[in-house]
């Protein structure tokens, strides 16, 4: 019974490029949230998902990020021109349909790191 | 918006010693959580609590949630090395399920 998978675990990207960030929730866990911890910091929301819905995006930024989690595959978020100030570690964490209250399982995250 | 404070920031102790962590809110909890997120991992729910007044126990850990539940703690007895990590309190907000982290504490246990 694999957990939340997240992939790569660490991505490296040069200013300018693109950075996508991959996670597949748990089995049977329909609702997928995003968060970014800088070092030493708790994590902050950013986005809140369903299948092929965006339920919320409060915490994005309002340019140059995107998430989507479409009917097949995994849940995706993506960064166009990274800036030193992306590099952090982005964690997904999936619930069941009843939603978080009862707890998220957390993936172990991507580490970007723009240079 | 609700900001969640975490206190210490850091604490370090000698394996054996008891320590207390602390979260306090802006305003008043919908239900709060307890994380502790290892090196290099995603956070582990370690608790949640929702009714003011609550006492909760982990093994060695004990949770208590404030009568106005707007403040939290965490006791570990005899804490040991495997107890090191990043603990984090959190506040289940809104109906979305969406959760506002507080900073953490970051504990270090010597052995």
């Amino acid at each position: 019974n694999a957990g939340v998978m997240q992939n790569p675990r660490h991505l490296v990207r040069r200013r300018g490029q693109e950075a996508r960030l991959r996670c597949s929730p748990m089995k049977g866990h329909s609702h997928v949230y995003w968060y970014r911890q800088l070092p030493e910091e708790g994590l902050k929301f950013m986005v809140y998902l369903q299948k092929e819905n965006i339920i919320d995006e409060s915490g994005m930024p309002k340019e140059r990020f995107s998430a989507e989690f479409p009917k097949e595959g995994p849940s995706i978020l993506r960064i166009q021109q990274v800036v030193r100030g992306d590099s952090a570690a982005y964690f997904c964490a999936s619930s069941p349909p009843a939603g978080g209250f009862n707890g998220y399982t957390f993936g172990s995250g991507t580490r970007l790191t723009v240079v | 918006t609700q900001l969640l404070e975490q206190s210490p920031q850091f604490l370090s102790i000698q394996e054996g010693e008891n320590l207390t962590v602390y979260c306090n809110s802006s305003s008043v909890f919908s239900s709060l959580q307890w994380y502790r997120q290892e090196p290099g991992e995603g956070p582990v729910l370690l608790v949640t609590v929702v009714t003011g007044g609550e006492v909760k126990k982990l093994k060695r850990l004990t949770f208590q949630f404030g009568d106005a539940r707007k403040d939290s703690s965490l006791h570990i007895t005899a804490a040991q090395p495997g107890d090191t990590g990043l603990y984090l309190c959190a506040d289940t907000w809104s109906n979305t399920g969406k959760l506002i982290f507080g900073q953490g504490t970051t504990l270090q246990v010597k052995p």
